[in-house]
């Protein structure tokens, strides 16, 4: 499978709501989505999980969604801490990661 | 809370082999199934392996099969990824996680590190 197809950056402003999208082929996109935040030289952390669901101890100014063969990822009140690597996941049959998104907060 | 602390990375020739290590705690390990995940230095995720829990069915990415072997000691809460005839398109850090109960996402992972293939 083909990794999954993300912007390669998105920037915004302390406050501001940005959206990060992950487009698959066929029908790459289900309901096992996944997102990853990875702050430099640190493990990966999951924000959500299944689509749209957070985590225990999530903020919930990170939500996620899904249209046809896309999922996105949107951060509201973007906050300076979020600056940051984005990655979606999914599995059919196999696990398949984006291509990675870094978020800069101007 | 949960901990996955990993452990054996380093610097190897090509055609050599590595062990990593994975000690787990602070949940029911037996219970979970476990994966190995690599990034290579300034790229993306890459899934390597899973292993199942009680029911240790061991799965792998094309570009590993038939080189490198996951394992688990449930008895010591510890995962393993044996690594045989290294290539240097295998550096990367390698990261340790758990995969949730009944999902397919990794909601925890160790810190990492780092196995270096010389070209």
């Amino acid at each position: 499978q083909s990794a999954l197809t993300q912007p390669a950056s998105v920037s915004g402003s302390p406050g501001q709501s940005i959206t990060i999208s992950c487009t698959g082929t066929n029908s790459d996109i289900g309901a096992y989505v996944s997102w990853y935040q990875q702050h430099p030289g640190k493990a990966p952390k999951l924000i959500i999980y299944e689509v749209s669901n957070r985590p225990s101890g999530v903020s919930n100014r990170f939500s996620g969604s899904k249209s046809g063969n896309t999922a996105s990822l949107t951060i509201s009140g973007l906050q300076a801490e979020d600056e940051a690597d984005y990655y979606c996941s999914s599995y059919r049959f196999t696990y398949v990661f984006g291509t990675g998104t870094k978020v800069t907060v101007l | 809370e949960v901990q996955l602390l990993v452990s054996g990375g380093g610097l190897v020739q090509p055609g050599e082999s590595l062990r990593l290590s994975c000690a787990a705690s602070d949940f029911t390990f037996s219970t979970y199934a476990m994966s190995w995940l690599r990034q290579a230095p300034g790229k993306g995720l890459e899934w390597v392996s899973t292993i199942g829990g009680s029911i240790a069915g061991t799965y792998y990415a094309d570009s590993v099969r038939g080189r490198f072997t996951i394992s688990r000691d449930n008895s010591k809460n510890t995962v393993y990824l044996q690594m045989n005839s290294l290539r240097a398109e295998d550096t990367a850090v390698y990261y340790c996680a758990r995969r949730s109960g009944a999902g397919r996402y990794f909601d925890y992972w160790g810190q990492g590190t780092l196995v270096s293939v010389p070209s």
